[in-house]
């Protein structure tokens, strides 16, 4: 079966470092890129980046450079998303999602992390 | 880079028809035939509803439909039903190399 399988909720405190992950499977991992989507509680999606794991070229959404780091594990089929030191308005819902072959849209989305981020 | 803009809120009864409006620029909706719909039903991951415009993946009803013009795209959806109500987002892609969505529609089946 085609999927993203993304890691567990978390519940960080503010100051904390955090790392999710986004395992793909069933496809060709290292021929799409795959993009990070942040969702706030009750707000709309935000792209946050994308990394293409055949060779970890990565971009990134202004608003999110150097707020966060996206990379990926091309041997466990695997895209990261992490952050360094978490700040309550980190909490939100993230989605990881595959970019389909050239077309710029997302045919593929995993479940979504909730991290809450909390003292 | 801003969102592109969505109206808040559409609804309609079964049956009918609706479109959700999507304006960007011509950075983005406008230089670019990369417009995609999503639909979120409440606590669901984004479903691909429309790429590239106005084509549907495989296994999306064809009361979905998809059109552009200018700056402006629209997501039509007919024969309106109770399981269509669901948040709606578009997205495009940008002469920044980067992706921008919609701030969300919230489709209500009255």
């Amino acid at each position: 079966e085609v999927q993203l399988v993304q890691s567990g909720a978390e519940v960080k405190k503010p100051g904390e470092s955090l790392k999710i992950s986004c395992k793909g499977s069933g496809y060709s991992f290292t021929s799409y890129w795959i993009g990070w989507v942040r969702q706030m509680p009750g707000k709309g999606l935000e792209w946050m980046g994308i990394i293409y794991p055949g060779d970890s070229d990565t971009r990134y959404s202004p608003s999110f450079q150097g707020q966060v780091t996206i990379s990926a594990d091309k041997s466990i089929s695997t895209a990261y998303l992490q952050w360094s030191s978490l700040k309550a308005s980190d909490t939100a819902m993230y989605y990881c999602a595959r970019r389909s072959g050239i077309g710029w849209y997302f045919d593929l989305w995993g479940r979504g992390t909730l991290v809450t981020v909390s003292s | 880079q801003s969102a592109l803009t969505q109206p808040a809120s559409v609804s309609g009864s079964p049956g009918q028809s609706i479109t959700i409006s999507c304006t960007g620029t011509s950075s983005d909706v406008g230089g670019y035939n990369y417009v995609s719909w999503y639909q979120q039903h409440p606590g669901k991951a984004p479903k691909l509803m429309i790429y590239e415009v106005s084509n549907r993946p495989s296994g999306v009803s064809n009361r979905f439909s998809g059109s552009k013009s200018g700056n402006t795209a629209s997501l039509t959806i007919s024969g309106l039903q109770a399981e269509d109500e669901a948040d709606y987002y578009c997205s495009s892609y940008t002469s920044s190399s980067a992706v921008v969505f919609g701030g969300g529609t919230k489709l209500t089946v009255l």
